[in-house]
């Protein structure tokens, strides 16, 4: 069974459309994050949730939005999509906000035309 | 805060120690240093972490220098499947209990036949 799991694994896209990337856990963890990975494979944090509540919110333009409907579950829905958008989003988890290890899901590559 | 640099890139013969240096000249006191690997654009894998002790898992050992400014991944018998960008990271405490992680541009690890 995967244990963080993301869909689509690929979106490809136009200027201006709405999107959402979608991720789901397995693990019974109650921190769930956000990162994405640039074209030069530079891995950021934006976003973390720890049971349903936002702790992390890094400097990421409004059109982005996560949700989390349970802890298990954190989505990004992304508005106005732009091409600075294009990248590769991961999901990852951990047991507690202070838990030393990430789970990664494999990547939802966005690319905006 | 604090960063990482690495060698963008290394070769290594399989069978060999793999030694991937890590300087964090300046990291705080109460931050760790973590490693994890991406293979081939999966999501990033954990690795070992550490404060100040040298440390060892079944996947390999970290060696931390004196004053914490830099460190060491070893792997040490690379194989094939070892071939992946390994990532040396500061983990940076926020609030109540949050922490975030800090990527560097990672170490393009080849481990060579």
């Amino acid at each position: 069974d995967t244990a963080v799991s993301q869909t689509p694994k690929y979106l490809v896209t136009q200027m201006g459309n709405d999107k959402s990337i979608k991720c789901e856990q397995n693990l019974g963890h109650d921190t769930m994050y956000w990162y994405k990975q640039d074209s030069k494979k530079f891995l950021k944090i934006m976003f973390s949730y720890n049971n349903k509540e936002l702790i992390i919110n890094e400097t990421v333009p409004n059109r982005f939005s996560p949700k989390s409907p349970d802890k298990a579950h954190l989505n990004l829905h992304i508005n106005s999509l732009e091409l600075g958008d294009s990248a590769v989003y991961f999901c990852a988890s951990s047991l507690d906000r202070g838990s030393y290890e990430q789970y990664f899901g494999p990547g939802t590559r966005l690319t905006v035309t | 805060d604090a960063k990482t640099t690495q060698p963008p890139s290394m070769d290594c013969a399989e069978g060999r120690a793999a030694n991937l240096p890590c300087n964090h000249s300046t990291i705080s006191g109460n931050e760790y240093v973590y490693w994890y690997r991406q293979i081939h654009s999966q999501g990033p894998q954990y690795i070992i972490h550490g404060l100040k002790n040298n440390e060892t898992n079944e996947m390999a050992s970290l060696i931390i220098t004196e004053d914490r400014k830099s460190s060491t991944l070893i792997l040490p018998h690379a194989t094939l499947r070892d071939t992946a960008v390994y990532y040396c990271i500061v983990r940076a405490p926020l609030r109540s209990g949050t922490y975030k992680y800090i990527f560097g541009t990672g170490t393009r690890l080849k481990v060579l036949a």
